[in-house]
């Protein structure tokens, strides 16, 4: 049940645009994001829900395609602060619970 | 404004031992949550609280107990703690259940011998 995260990890040059994927085998009600620097808390990015809408951050993008069960999040003109492991959490039984991917390490170098 | 707070931040106990985690917020939240984490698997929801007075099950809850002492407090136990239990432990908190942003603590890194 575990959404599966692509890619497990990228590199990127400060400037670069970055795209992080969620897929899930199961309809899902909603989908979030959350990004968690080494030896930190996860902290919140996005939260998309059926039907369209999004909370979250102006400067960051997302898309949730709700017939293939996945969420994108788009990350442009990558700066050093982006880097992390970022995190979907996903709701599928519409009981609010999130069960979370394994992560997407994203490192940004100068 | 502390937000959400943990104690202890690190723990070593050995296996059978029991020992309390304490997380507490202070935004008026209705909802509270625990997690683990291990490396690779993301987080997993051991049990959260909808409301003061509730407590659910989550995805991994055996071996673990909870106790939502009043609207701030949110306490995980180990009753005899076993080496696959160490891990990372996040306390979160949210508005409500629906939807809502959670609020993460610092965590707890727990060592199991």
């Amino acid at each position: 049940q575990q959404p599966v995260q692509s890619p497990q990890a990228v590199i990127l040059r400060e400037g670069e645009d970055a795209v992080i994927n969620c897929s899930s085998s199961k309809a899902l009600y909603s989908v979030h994001w959350y990004r968690q620097k080494h030896g930190e808390a996860p902290v919140f990015l996005m939260i998309l829900l059926k039907g369209g809408e999004q909370k979250g951050h102006d400067k960051i993008s997302a898309s949730f395609n709700e017939k293939k069960q996945q969420s994108s999040l788009y990350l442009t003109a990558s700066q050093l602060s982006y880097s992390g492991t970022y995190f979907c959490g996903t709701e599928m039984d519409s009981n609010y619970q999130l069960i979370w991917g394994a992560g997407t390490k994203l490192i940004i170098k100068p | 404004n502390a937000g959400v707070t943990q104690t202890p931040k690190f723990q070593v106990l050995k296996t059978g031992q029991s020992m309390t985690l304490q997380c507490a917020q202070d935004m008026n939240h209705n909802s509270m949550y625990w997690y683990r984490q291990d490396p690779g698997m993301g987080l997993r929801l051991i049990y959260y609280s909808a409301s003061e007075g509730t407590t659910d099950k989550g995805e991994v809850p055996n071996g673990y107990n909870v106790s939502r002492l009043n609207k701030r407090e949110f306490s995980l136990r180990l009753e005899s703690a076993a080496p696959s239990q160490t891990s990372v432990y996040f306390c979160a908190s949210s508005q409500g259940t629906e939807r809502e942003t959670q609020y993460f603590g610092p965590g707890t890194r727990l060592l199991v011998l």
